[in-house]
């Protein structure tokens, strides 16, 4: 089945730190990655994705590179801010017709960045 | 565009009460999403639709609670009777054309209290 794992939070760290958070999926097709992000007190927007084996998603100075080989999307920045406080969420959608449209998410992971 | 109408924002009610939340789908989107996001078990999908029909609502935690998409540009989630346990963050989300590569755009969610 399909499934995303996400390194459990939360993640504080000071500002212009880097960051990474971890993402490893299993699919039963050839899926499509994505990381969402939610601000407090909003809904999930998209941050990036990437759509086939070795496609690197960009936004806001995140990255993420679909790595078909260790099935991982993982979130990585290079200096983070303190805007970027929020919970980050990867997930994964599929072609099969059974599931078609469907997202799998994972549990999101809390970043906290300080001053 | 408007983006995910939801209303209300917050409900706040009294168990055994019957609780009606609304969306709107982004103008042209043929699915819409249902899904419900707490602190012990994360976001969950309930159920989603495409050209307003049902495709899966493996996710609806029971009998209580119900959804219909009675047009293009209006949903409904009904939870009779209301208990504690569903106090949550509702949120809706529509896509275009679902392929693997499309895109959920989230509603700003409402907020439900069952006191």
């Amino acid at each position: 089945g399909n499934s995303v794992t996400q390194m459990e939070g939360p993640v504080t760290l000071s500002e212009e730190a880097f960051l990474t958070i971890n993402c490893t999926y299993t699919a039963t097709g050839y899926p499509s990655l994505f990381w969402y992000v939610q601000y407090p007190g909003e809904g999930l927007q998209l941050l990036l994705k990437a759509t086939k084996a070795d496609d690197k998603g960009s936004n806001k100075g995140f990255e993420a590179t679909y790595r078909k080989e260790t099935t991982s999307f993982h979130l990585e920045k290079g200096s983070v801010q303190v805007s970027d406080s929020a919970v980050y969420f990867c997930a994964l959608s599929d072609n099969r017709g059974s599931t078609l449209g469907r997202l799998y998410f994972g549990r999101g992971t809390q970043l906290t960045v300080w001053p | 565009d408007a983006g995910v109408i939801q209303s209300p924002r917050h409900e706040v009610t009294e168990m055994g009460q019957e609780v009606t939340l609304r969306c709107k789908p982004i103008s042209g989107h043929d699915y819409l999403f249902w899904y419900r996001q707490t602190m012990m078990r994360g976001l969950e999908l309930l159920i989603y639709f495409n050209n307003n029909v049902p495709i899966d609502d493996s996710g609806m935690p029971e009998d209580r609670f119900s959804a219909k998409m009675p047009n293009a540009s209006f949903s409904t989630l009904k939870i009779q009777p209301s208990e504690p346990r569903d106090s949550a963050v509702y949120f809706c989300a529509s896509s275009s054309r679902a392929t693997a590569t499309d895109t959920q755009y989230f509603g700003p969610g409402t907020r439900l209290t069952v006191l």
